[in-house]
């Protein structure tokens, strides 16, 4: 059974604090991804990684980072938390498909982290 | 750039109505077609995709989509739904293959109403 962890489903921060948010993947799935899920906009895009030290921005990596340092382990960083940064964060890892009917472009999704920012 | 569309964000239906979520996507190049569901409290799980092949897919739950190119549509269906079907529901588009990144709609939000 494919399996996506994250550190905490709830996490509550303050303004200004370094915050770490941990996802781990059981698949050994080359693609990591983190979205941040809001009422009304769906999930949006932080950061993905296709390779362990590879990373590119997603549509809004304003004020976060990542690090993946293993294959299996996607760290998303909030180096001064604000309060817009209150939100639903979902990891998420996908293999690398060789063609277009491998049926490999599945995401499997972590349960999430509520994070509140004070 | 890719981009989904999820007309409604939220749908109300009685239970053992049949249900209609309606998707449109836009991209210039062949795509890959995910409907995600999200149960209250959970990460998403996928109910079906659409790769190749036969444009209408069938998927968990009793759930299928149509593909229909001309239309640039994936409406996700269901005959006859019940209260447990009560989640949001996520459409979603990528490029074939590789890294590439997904684009999600806003979500629907499916009530089912016994």
């Amino acid at each position: 059974d494919v399996k996506v962890t994250q550190s905490s489903r709830y996490l509550v921060k303050r303004t200004g604090e370094k915050v770490f948010l941990e996802c781990v993947q059981d698949m050994d799935h080359e693609n990591m991804f983190w979205y941040r899920q809001d009422p009304g906009l769906g999930l949006r895009l932080i950061y993905f990684s296709y390779d362990v030290k590879m990373k590119e921005k997603g549509d809004i990596p304003e004020g976060y980072s990542v690090s993946r340092e293993k294959k299996e382990r996607f760290s998303l960083i909030l180096e001064s938390a604000s309060t817009n940064q209150t939100s639903m964060y979902l990891c998420a890892s996908r293999r690398t498909s060789g063609s277009s009917s491998s049926g490999t472009d599945t995401q499997y999704f972590g349960p999430g982290t509520r994070l509140t920012v004070l | 750039a890719q981009s989904v569309t999820q007309l409604d964000s939220q749908v109300p239906v009685f239970e053992e109505a049949p249900v209609e979520l309606r998707c449109n996507y836009s991209s210039s190049v062949s795509v890959y077609l995910f409907w995600y569901v999200q149960y209250p409290n959970q990460g998403l799980q996928l109910l079906l995709k659409y790769l190749s092949g036969s444009t209408l897919v069938k998927g968990i739950n009793g759930f299928e989509a149509e593909f229909n190119k001309s239309q640039t549509s994936f409406h996700l269906r269901k005959p006859s739904v019940h209260i447990s079907d009560t989640a949001e529901y996520f459409c979603a588009v990528s490029y074939s293959g590789g890294y590439q990144k997904v684009t999600f709609g806003t979500g629907t939000k499916l009530q089912v109403i016994p």
